[in-house]
């Protein structure tokens, strides 16, 4: 079964503006990664985060990790056209590598 | 210098055809995986390989074989095509963890399309 539901599953926001995806999951965790998808293309990973970590960030991007709630979020700052892409997250359960992954978020950012 | 790249990158062919997903990674990496994107953009795992050897097989046909020439190669081979193979499939690597997943580097992606 999907281990990842991601909200919304689209969002459309203007540039300059902040855009903040979340995802829940189900069972224990070990890793979660946040990873972009561009129209077309294959994944790329923008993050890590690692089940005793609450917080991250990277550039622009913050993530945050509520493992209580089985929940993660990714805000992205001051949107740029270029962040337009569909965004996944996916956790792992520290059995070999297997990554599942959410259903993603479509992100649109309009000038 | 493309880190892990597929071909080819589009494959339309007839139900009941086999055909083949080549997939190279020049990252030094010791673990290869494939997955499927469905239209919805799904993406679910098929198959892992850790040096040559499968780590991880999901509920896939058997119809799909993976194969690992060595260990920069992960190849799959489908035969008796179905329509409900069509799919975006991609490759991708990463390297050998024992503290689980890490960072996964994506091919660019074939789309098969099967008629």
């Amino acid at each position: 079964s999907q281990q990842g539901e991601e909200d919304p599953q689209a969002l459309s926001i203007q540039e300059g503006e902040n855009a903040t995806m979340n995802c829940s999951y189900k069972t224990s965790i070990n890793n979660l990664q946040w990873y972009r998808q561009n129209s077309g293309r294959g994944l790329v990973h923008l993050i890590l985060i690692r089940s005793n970590e609450r917080e991250k960030h990277s550039g622009r991007l913050r993530v945050t990790l509520d493992t209580s709630k089985k929940s993660s979020s990714l805000l992205i700052t001051a949107s740029r056209a270029a962040d337009t892409a569909s965004y996944f997250c996916a956790t792992d359960t520290g059995t070999a590598s297997k990554l599942t992954f959410g259903t993603g978020t479509r992100l649109q950012v309009t000038l | 210098d493309t880190a892990v790249s597929q071909t080819p990158k589009y494959l339309v062919t007839q139900m009941g055809n086999d055909k083949s997903i080549k997939c190279e990674q020049n990252l030094g990496h010791d673990t290869m995986y494939w997955y499927k994107q469905d239209s919805k953009k799904f993406l679910k795992i098929m198959f892992s390989y850790n040096n040559k050897e499968l780590i991880i097989n999901e509920t896939v046909p058997n119809r799909f074989s993976p194969k690992s020439p060595d260990k920069a190669h992960l190849n799959l081979h489908i035969n008796s095509l179905e329509l409900g193979d069509s799919a975006v499939y991609f490759c991708a690597s990463s390297r050998d963890t024992s503290g689980g997943a890490d960072e996964q580097f994506f091919g660019p992606g074939t789309r098969l399309t099967v008629l």
